[in-house]
């Protein structure tokens, strides 16, 4: 089973911030905060990942809380391709990714 | 950034008649690849992870004779899905594993649609 737990959808107005939450209340000490998202019909894309500091790049920004057992991402100014299936993911060491169903992003002219 | 790729894209093929799958890395050295499947509106599930040089780690309840993982290059992972059947039919997906700042990471392909009449 999956480590997170995240909403199964959310609208965001284009031009506005996009903030995807996710629970692993479970994470333990040596594991990583992974972000993907999927568009329709194409393999998952790699956004950003963090172990306990707050993170950015060109793409999102990840901010994860101080006790690490949620984390949020945030698509600073959302557009219509943003529009996907955005997936947390919990790995340690092995690097193995067990999915958990994501949430369904929808961008909105 | 680092690309995986997927060969072919989509295949149709009868039942009963086996699959290959390539996938590749294009820019960079992969010891380790993984393979997933996902069913319409379903999540990727991990199926097997393929490290080169050795046998393939399968996920519990993936037959290995059926999903024969071959990871013969630092480039190059094969999943040739045998005897297919209708059942069969999802869209596969590779990953390959890379450094990436403070740790690791996987780069996805594009995916592989098989449809098995």
């Amino acid at each position: 089973d999956a480590k997170t737990t995240q909403p199964t959808s959310m609208d965001c107005a284009e031009g506005r911030a996009a903030n995807l939450p996710c629970n692993h209340s479970t994470i333990s000490g040596n594991e990583y905060v992974y972000w993907y998202r999927q568009i329709h019909s194409q393999g998952p894309q790699y956004i950003i990942h963090g172990l306990k500091n707050n993170e950015t790049n060109e793409m999102a920004s990840l901010i994860i809380t101080e006790d690490r057992k949620s984390s949020t991402l945030i698509l600073p100014h959302a557009t219509l391709r943003d529009t996907a299936v955005y997936y947390c993911i919990v790995t340690s060491g092995t690097y193995k990714y067990i999915f958990g169903t994501g949430t369904r992003l929808k961008v909105l002219a | 950034g680092a690309v995986v790729s997927q060969h072919p894209s989509w295949v149709i093929c009868k039942s009963g008649t086996s699959v290959k799958i390539e996938c590749r890395s294009l820019d960079f050295q992969a010891t380790t690849m993984f393979w997933y499947r996902q069913f319409p509106k379903q999540s990727l599930m991990l199926m097997a992870t393929s490290n080169e040089g050795s046998k393939a780690t399968y996920e519990q309840g993936v037959e290995k004779d059926k999903f024969l993982i071959n990871h013969a290059s630092l480039t190059l992972s094969t999943l040739t899905v045998t005897s297919a059947h209708p059942e069969d039919s999802s869209f596969y997906i590779c990953s390959a594993r890379i450094p990436i700042g403070s740790g690791e990471t996987q780069y996805f392909g594009p995916g592989t649609r098989l449809l098995v009449l």
